[in-house]
C-alpha cells in the first residue's frame, strides 16, 4: 500500500519566515509534486520531481523552492512566507512510465501565513 | 505548456440520474487522463484514467471517454448515489516529462 507522507497537517507560519513542507513516499517512487489548492482553482502545480536532484517549475513557481537530495523526500521551502501564500499543500508521487501513471497524494498541510 | 479547462464547475444531480464532466487540454504531447475523486477533507484518489490510444474506458457506474483530435475528454457517472457527492478533478500528463496538471475541479453534489 503507497504511502505518502506529510510532515505537518496544519501549519501557522509569520510573514517573512522561511517554511519547509516536507513529503516521503515509501514506494520507490521516480515522480514527485508539489500542488497547491485553493477554491476555485483546483490543484496547481508549484514544482515537480522526476529523479533525485533533478526539479522542473510548474506553473506557479514564484515564491517557492524545492529540494529533492533522496529518492523518497521532496521538500517545499517558501523562502519569505508572505501571507498570500495561506493555502493547502498537497505532495504526490508516481511511478515513472508509459508516459504517465496514478498519482498518490499526501494528506495535506493547511498553511496559514500571518 | 499544457493547460486543461474542467466545465462544470458545480454539478447537481439528482439521485440515480447521470453526471457528466468536461475538460479539454491544450498539449498535444499529453497522452494519459486520469480522473481523481477528493471527499471532504480527504485527499484526492484515482477512480478512473485512460490512455490516448483508447477511446472509451468502463469501470462499473464510471467511464471516461477521450477525443484526441479534439482534445477533449469527459467522466460519465450513471445511477448517482449519495456517496458520489465530492469534488472531482480532470487530469491530463505530458508524455515526455509525466508533469501531470489538473482541472480547477468540479463539486458534484447528489440530491436524494
Amino acid at each position: 500500500d503507497v504511502k505518502v507522507t506529510q510532515s505537518s497537517r496544519y501549519l501557522v507560519k509569520r510573514t517573512g519566515e522561511k517554511v519547509f513542507l516536507e513529503c516521503v513516499q515509501d514506494m520507490d517512487h521516480e515522480n514527485m509534486f508539489w500542488y497547491r489548492q485553493d477554491p476555485g482553482l483546483g490543484l496547481r502545480l508549484i514544482y515537480f520531481s522526476y529523479d533525485v536532484k533533478m526539479k522542473e517549475k510548474g506553473d506557479i513557481p514564484e515564491g517557492y523552492s524545492v529540494s529533492r537530495e533522496k529518492k523518497e523526500r521532496f521538500s517545499l521551502i517558501l523562502e519569505s512566507a508572505s501571507t498570500n501564500q495561506t493555502s493547502m499543500y498537497l505532495c504526490a508521487s508516481s511511478l515513472e512510465g508509459a508516459g504517465g501513471t496514478e498519482a498518490f497524494f499526501g494528506q495535506g498541510t493547511r498553511l496559514t501565513v500571518v | 505548456g499544457e493547460n486543461v479547462e474542467q466545465h462544470p464547475s458545480t454539478l447537481s444531480v439528482q439521485e440515480g440520474d447521470s453526471a457528466v464532466i468536461k475538460c479539454t487540454y491544450s498539449d498535444s504531447a499529453s497522452n494519459y487522463f486520469p480522473w481523481y475523486k477528493q471527499e471532504l477533507g480527504k485527499r484526492p484518489q484515482l477512480i478512473i484514467d485512460i490512455r490516448s490510444n483508447v477511446g472509451e474506458k468502463k469501470d462499473q457506474r464510471i467511464a471516461v471517454t477521450l477525443n484526441k483530435t479534439a482534445k477533449h475528454f469527459s467522466l460519465h457517472i450513471t445511477e448517482t448515489q449519495p456517496e458520489d457527492s465530492a469534488v472531482y478533478f480532470c487530469a491530463a500528463t505530458n508524455f515526455g516529462n509525466e508533469k501531470l496538471t489538473f482541472g480547477t475541479g468540479t463539486r458534484l453534489t447528489i440530491i436524494p
